[in-house]
């Protein structure tokens, strides 16, 4: 089966840094995925690692430990507009690689 | 512009009463998903499907049900056995990575 751990909420400031921390206890693993999702939204698409490393892409920028089944996503200069959830998604090897398990999410709430 | 169609957005249903949701895809993928998440949650998997005229359970399958006749098509029924359907209802595509393109999303409310 699969695990996905994540914080419930962050809190941080404009204009700071903040890291959302994943873990995970997975059957199998092929790639984690992180999504955003604004209130009463549908998840977007922000990263996605398969090998370990960052990855970076603009103001995010996500990271993977696969012998610590461990991933984080960073987002930087925060601004009022990244107040959303995140969802911490794994992906099995094989063909069924859309057939993700979620972590419940992390609410993150940016305050001026 | 390519990708999902969710219908309907707000749907009220009755004790008792059946109801579908409609999904419609353009994005030429050949699989599927149905997603359910309660407030608070994450996503759950429904039923999925990888091709034409094959579906598979996820991991709360029951008081659903999913057919796929067509590959840009996979309508969601959610029936009288399910027990508390309330919820929003997510339906995606994916691609050979496994990345999600989700619809707008369904909110199913029993009344």
């Amino acid at each position: 089966g699969q695990n996905i751990d994540q914080p419930t909420e962050m809190t941080a400031t404009e204009g700071a840094i903040v890291q959302i921390n994943c873990t995970y206890q997975t059957s199998g693993f092929n790639g984690l995925f992180w999504y955003q999702q604004h209130a009463g939204e549908a998840p977007t698409f922000l990263s996605y690692n398969v090998l370990d490393g960052l990855e970076e892409k603009g103001r995010f920028s996500s990271f993977l430990s696969r012998s610590k089944g461990y991933s984080y996503l960073l987002l930087k200069e925060l601004q009022m507009k990244d107040s959303a959830s995140y969802l911490c998604a794994v992906t099995p090897p094989g063909t069924n690689a859309g057939k993700s398990t979620f972590g419940d999410g992390t609410t993150l709430t940016v305050k001026p | 512009d390519g990708g999902i169609t969710q219908s309907p957005k707000y749907l009220f249903r009755k004790e008792g009463q059946n109801v579908t949701l409609s999904c419609e895809q353009n994005l030429n993928h050949d699989a599927m998903y149905w997603y359910r998440q309660d407030p608070g949650q994450g996503l759950r998997l429904i039923y999925y499907s990888q091709i034409v005229n094959d579906f598979q359970k996820g991991d709360i399958a029951e008081g659903y049900s999913v057919s796929r006749e067509k590959k840009e098509s996979f309508p969601l029924t959610v029936t009288s056995a399910q027990k508390n359907p309330t919820a929003f209802y997510l339906c995606a595509s994916s691609d050979y990575t496994g990345e999600l393109f989700f619809g707008e999303g369904s909110r199913l409310t029993v009344l």
